[in-house]
């Protein structure tokens, strides 16, 4: 099945300071890359859908001048939590849908953040 | 609005004891409905695509269903180690991203 790796698993910083989180598919080209929240015994929350060389579509609620997202390759998006605070602590996931007409989403394993 | 509700909310099973997880959903053009596990703390791993109702696929112990409303996630013979949330997601015609129901958390006791 389809790879997409995250970068790093966790994190821990201080409070103020920005954090990148990358997000990669390995094994095929992700047009479409989706930024997702989730915290404890809680679903997933859409932050972001994100195309390859677009701005990125954020979710209601979600502020885009905090949570950066950059897809400038098939590959790749990163998401960076600018200014972090301790309530931005949670787990972050991505995932990627493949091509033009691709409907499958396949997720990364995570990213656990922890502001402090 | 596309939603997906899922039920039971949480359940518990002896190893050995078959059961379905249920997913009702309403998708305005469903274009798929899709059934990931998720362990705590990982990402969620998919598991089935299924498009169209009268659909049935399977992959080891589990078999997931469709009809026009509602979807089953079979499990025969549960082991320990298919202790997970379960989570059902739908995608509509207009191709836009998942929409999740809040998942069945399951555990198999030996």
């Amino acid at each position: 099945g389809a790879v997409v790796s995250q970068h790093p698993s966790r994190v821990i910083c201080k409070s103020g300071t920005s954090v990148k989180i990358e997000c990669r598919s390995l094994d095929f080209q992700a047009t479409t890359m989706f930024w997702y929240r989730q915290f404890p015994k809680q679903s997933l929350m859409l932050m972001a859908t994100s195309n390859e060389g677009s701005k990125a579509t954020y979710e209601q609620g979600v502020e885009k001048d905090k949570f950066l997202i950059n897809h400038a390759s098939l590959t790749l998006s990163t998401l960076t939590v600018t200014s972090a605070h301790p309530e931005d602590s949670s787990f972050y996931i991505c995932s990627a849908r493949a091509g033009v007409g691709g409907e499958t989403q396949y997720f990364g394993p995570g990213t656990r953040l922890l502001v402090l | 609005e596309d939603q997906v509700t899922q039920s039971p909310e949480a359940l518990r099973l002896q190893e050995g004891e078959s059961s379905s997880l249920n997913c009702s959903y309403t998708v305005s053009g469903l274009r798929g409905l899709f059934w990931y596990r998720q362990d705590p703390g990982k990402g969620p791993e998919f598991l089935f695509t299924l498009y169209s109702a009268g659909e049935e696929k399977e992959k080891e112990r589990l078999k997931a269903t469709l009809t026009k409303k509602e979807s089953f996630l079979h499990i025969t013979a549960p082991k320990p180690e298919d202790s997970a949330t379960y989570l059902c997601a739908v995608v509509n015609s207009g191709n836009t991203p998942l929409v999740f129901g809040k998942g069945t958390r399951l555990s198999v006791i030996a």
